[in-house]
């Protein structure tokens, strides 16, 4: 079955970028029925979608981020990255990774994995 | 894009039937019937309950439905089960691949 891993650095300082990639097992990143997507929840708050990317490299980001953001795709090695600049603890999250559709839902997700944004 | 409004908490006792809502606008909510719920335990990841409104992925029991009216949906949690105690999130479609979660609804089993 489908398995989605996130993984990255825990800590990250004050200005730097948070950099994390999701590895996708038991199947193909480069389906032409799913988006790949970023989304997070700051700690004892609500989910915020952070962008999302299609097998082909075409990308989709939340207005609010687009300007610190790239997602990308390796499709070779069947993982896609996220990566925000200029990080400040506002940042800090839990960072899922998970397969959808933008009319189905997402149905497949990563545990998460947290980020913590501090000197 | 501003979040879609949840109320904060719901609740009801065992074999009672609760309600949770999901306003947004006419940009998201009202403009597409592509709104999904989701259910979180505490550190768990979210599980898709709900998608298209009111479809359920398999394996997802009956006692949840969903349903639309205007730019408000809500989700049905009927026949309240101890492990249904978690929270919940809504969603939307918000065009040109936009995507915008709710505030979340902590629901308590009484």
């Amino acid at each position: 079955q489908l398995q989605l891993q996130e993984s990255g650095p825990g800590l990250v300082k004050p200005s730097e970028t948070l950099s994390l990639t999701c590895t996708v097992s038991g199947g193909s990143i480069s389906t032409s029925d799913y988006y790949w997507g970023w989304i997070r929840q700051p700690p004892g708050k609500g989910l915020e979608w952070i962008g999302s990317i299609y097998y082909g490299g075409s990308t989709y980001y939340n207005p609010s981020l687009k300007s610190r953001l790239t997602i990308s795709v390796d499709t070779s090695k069947n993982h896609f990255s996220l990566k925000l600049r200029s990080v400040t603890a506002a940042d800090t999250a839990v960072y899922h990774c998970a397969r959808h559709t933008f009319v189905h839902g997402m149905d497949v997700w990563g545990q998460g994995t947290t980020v913590t944004v501090s000197s | 894009q501003s979040a879609l409004t949840q109320p904060p908490s719901a609740s009801g006792s065992p074999g009672q039937s609760v309600t949770i809502s999901c306003t947004g606008s006419s940009s998201d909510v009202g403009g597409y019937n592509y709104v999904s719920w989701y259910q979180q335990h505490p550190g768990k990841a979210p599980k898709l309950m709900i998608y298209e409104v009111s479809k359920r992925p398999s394996g997802v029991p009956d006692r949840f439905s969903g349903s639309k009216s205007g730019t408000t949906a809500s989700l049905t949690v009927s026949g309240l089960q101890a492990e249904d105690e978690a929270d919940y999130y809504c969603s939307s479609y918000a065009g040109i691949n936009n995507y915008v979660f709710g505030t979340g609804t902590k629901v308590t089993v009484l």
